[in-house]
């Protein structure tokens, strides 16, 4: 089985654009999750999803944030407009709510830098 | 706020002398408490994952869960310098889903 795939790996942007990452969740999870990695902060959540609505939207993160996802298997999220303390590594992640397994898949992430 | 503290922040271990790593949490009510690796611009690789309070060995890695102590710590075996990563502690929140609240890691060296 596929994991979780994310794109791009890596991208750079202008203060003040708009940058859209995107992720393929493990066919069959019901679950996703977005998350931003930094140094300083570690991972935080960004954004939960079950069954493509959203069940949770990180507070700090809502005014320039926005994560969807239109069907099963598929999400996006939307950064706009980028500042340079948004520079991060943004996870992915998935899994099947209601087996209890203990187990969260996590795509590669994406590297995003702004100048 | 669940919190996750993990320590040391850095771990320099020779190969094959056993790596201990810790992690305290703010409070017992997680039913589930996960170690996660990372190797530098890769994923999460989850390691090991338990449930109540004791032990659970997954290959060369054991985690101990002490509820009461707030406390879970990773145990790794003969450890290779391919094992060298940021190690990550984890909880779940309540409700049953996989929303994790993460310490900031361990930075693992391990020295050949």
């Amino acid at each position: 089985d596929a994991g979780v795939t994310q794109t791009p790996r890596h991208e750079v942007a202008e203060k003040g654009q708009t940058i859209i990452l995107k992720c393929e969740p493990v066919s069959g999870h019901n679950d996703l999750f977005w998350y931003r990695q930094t140094k300083i902060q570690g991972l935080e959540l960004l954004s939960y999803f079950r069954s493509k609505s959203l069940m949770e939207d990180g507070g700090a993160f809502k005014d320039r944030f926005k994560a969807e996802m239109l069907n099963s298997s598929f999400s996006t999220l939307k950064i706009q407009p980028t500042e340079p303390k948004d520079s991060a590594v943004y996870l992915c992640a998935s899994s099947y709510w209601g087996a209890n397994t203990g187990q969260l898949y996590f795509g590669e992430g994406s590297k995003l830098t702004v100048l | 706020q669940q919190k996750v503290q993990q320590s040391p922040e850095s771990l320099t271990v020779s190969e094959g002398a056993m790596a201990s790593l810790n992690c305290t949490f703010s409070d017992g009510t997680s039913d589930n408490f996960r170690w996660y690796r990372q190797h530098s611009g890769k994923g999460l690789e989850v390691l090991v994952s338990i449930f109540s309070d004791g032990e659970k060995e997954e290959g060369r890695f054991t985690a101990h869960l002490n509820r009461a102590s707030l406390h879970v710590s990773l145990h790794i075996r003969e450890p290779q310098p391919s094992d060298s990563a940021v190690y990550l502690c984890a909880m779940r929140g309540t409700g049953g889903a996989d929303r994790l609240t993460f310490g900031k890691g361990t930075q693992l060296i391990i020295q050949p």
